[in-house]
């Protein structure tokens, strides 16, 4: 079955980066992308950017544009995301999702499925 | 881009029908065609319900349904059950190549 793996929760001090991983299974990688989301505590859904699986294009929200990079791995169908400069605010569930491409570009928000998340906190 | 606007919950009995509004505008929901409604259980991860306004995935009740009209997309849950009380959130891609999600709607099954 598709299935998304995510990496263990993380403690970061502010301004430090973090970066976690989402392991792809049972499905061709480089026949999707994978899309970013994360949760603050008791907070919504707010989305970070995609990267394709077919040639590693991406497309990041603005908010988090010179902050964040989404890097994949076609050898063992993981994707990467790495958040720098860490703030309070950051401290969020981090989710991966596959996310529906044609070709290089994943302009969809057909998100499906999910993996686990993985906890950041940014704290002193 | 402002978030999209959900209620923030919608509460009814087993067997009842309830339905989510999900108001963007001329920027998000009015011009494209790619509305998706997750479902999240409290500490599970978020699950898709509808695509494309009113497309199910497979495995995805039929009680579930979706639709649309001018900026302002619905989910509508018939025949609600208890295991559908959890947290849905609307997402639209919006102009500038980015994706929009709602604040999210609280169901309570009475």
């Amino acid at each position: 079955q598709v299935q998304l793996v995510q990496s263990g929760p993380e403690v970061k001090k502010p301004g430090a980066s973090v970066k976690v991983s989402c392991k792809a299974s049972g499905y061709t990688f480089n026949s999707y992308g994978i899309t970013w989301v994360r949760q603050a505590p008791g907070q919504g859904l707010q989305w970070m950017g995609w990267i394709s699986g077919y040639n590693g294009n991406t497309d990041y929200a603005q908010k988090f544009q010179g902050r964040v990079t989404m890097t994949t791995d076609t050898a063992t169908s993981t994707a990467y995301m790495e958040l720098r400069s860490l703030k309070f605010d950051d401290t969020a569930v981090y989710y991966c999702a596959r996310i529906y491409c044609d070709g290089g570009s994943c302009h969809s928000n057909w998100f499906d499925p999910w993996g686990q998340g993985t906890l950041v906190t940014v704290s002193s | 881009q402002s978030a999209l606007t959900q209620p923030a919950s919608v509460s009814g009995s087993p067997g009842q029908s309830i339905t989510i509004s999900c108001t963007g505008t001329s920027s998000d929901v009015g011009i494209y065609g790619l509305v998706s409604w997750f479902q999240q259980h409290p500490g599970k991860a978020p699950k898709l319900m509808i695509y494309e306004v009113s497309k199910r995935p497979s495995g995805v009740s039929n009680r579930f349904s979706g639709a649309k009209s001018a900026s302002t997309a619905s989910l509508t849950i018939s025949g609600l059950q208890a295991e559908d009380e959890a947290d849905y959130y609307c997402s639209s891609y919006a102009v500038g190549h980015t994706v929009l999600f709602g604040g999210g709607t609280k169901v309570t099954v009475l």
